[in-house]
């Protein structure tokens, strides 16, 4: 099964950029979805399609895609930005959904 | 705008299975635009997938829990189910239904809050 693989903690200082990698084999050639959950919530989306934003996400959470590894960009970090993120994608060899192991997001 | 309700029992014994349900308010399950899934997560660890369904009664499983699931889907009632068979501690998690947007890659659009499921006897 195909397997996605991320760092256990990102710490960052308010207004600095956080970087949330997701690796997998050829992650590249697959669309790359990101959810945000804070403690005691649902996962909310917060960039689908390696790139685009859902409509009221803010433009400081963006996405890229290549080769083996996903990136979500968190630009200009607030204290609300605290929480775990997770990557996810179809493998559509499998019909199945993957999700990443999860990132916690600490603001120092 | 669509929401989703989870509904379950809260404690199950090993052995039993599990029945959980997910009204969908605001919006319909028979729309071919979505898929309409279950997604657990154990206490401290992450999220992992369990099924979906189409509007049409098609579903797909994770094949690691594949020989004990069934979901169904009733387009009457605007709602959609999970059944777990022969439950262990191992089933232990929080059970979010979530829809899937064909629109949007296929992505986890809309969640429910999540219902909490404990095994034990």
């Amino acid at each position: 099964s195909y397997v996605l693989t991320q760092p256990p903690s990102v710490s960052v200082a308010p207004r600095q950029t956080a970087t949330v990698t997701c690796g997998g084999n050829n992650i590249g050639s697959k669309s790359v979805h990101w959810y945000q959950q804070k403690p005691g919530q649902a996962p909310v989306l917060v960039v689908y399609d390696d790139t685009d934003r859902p409509s009221g996400i803010p433009e400081r959470f963006s996405g890229s895609n290549s080769g083996n590894t996903a990136t979500l960009t968190i630009s200009r970090v607030e204290a609300g930005d605290e929480a775990d993120y997770y990557c996810q994608v179809w493998d559509s060899s499998s019909d199945h959904r993957v999700f990443g192991t999860g990132t916690k997001v600490t603001v120092l | 705008q669509v929401q989703l309700q989870e509904s379950g029992p809260g404690l199950a014994k090993p052995s039993e299975t599990l029945s959980l349900t997910c009204t969908v308010s605001g919006g319909s399950v028979n729309s071919g635009s979505y898929y309409w899934s279950w997604v657990r997560q154990p206490p401290g660890k992450g999220l992992e997938w369990i099924a979906y369904i189409f509007y049409s009664g098609g579903a797909n499983y994770n094949p690691s829990l594949k020989s004990r699931l069934t979901m169904s889907v009733d387009t009457s009632k605007n709602q959609f189910s999970l059944r777990v068979a022969s439950v262990t501690a191992a089933d232990t998690a929080v059970y979010y239904c979530a829809r899937v947007a064909l629109t949007m890659g296929d992505a986890f659009d809309v969640w429910g809050q999540g219902t909490m499921v404990t095994v034990s006897s």
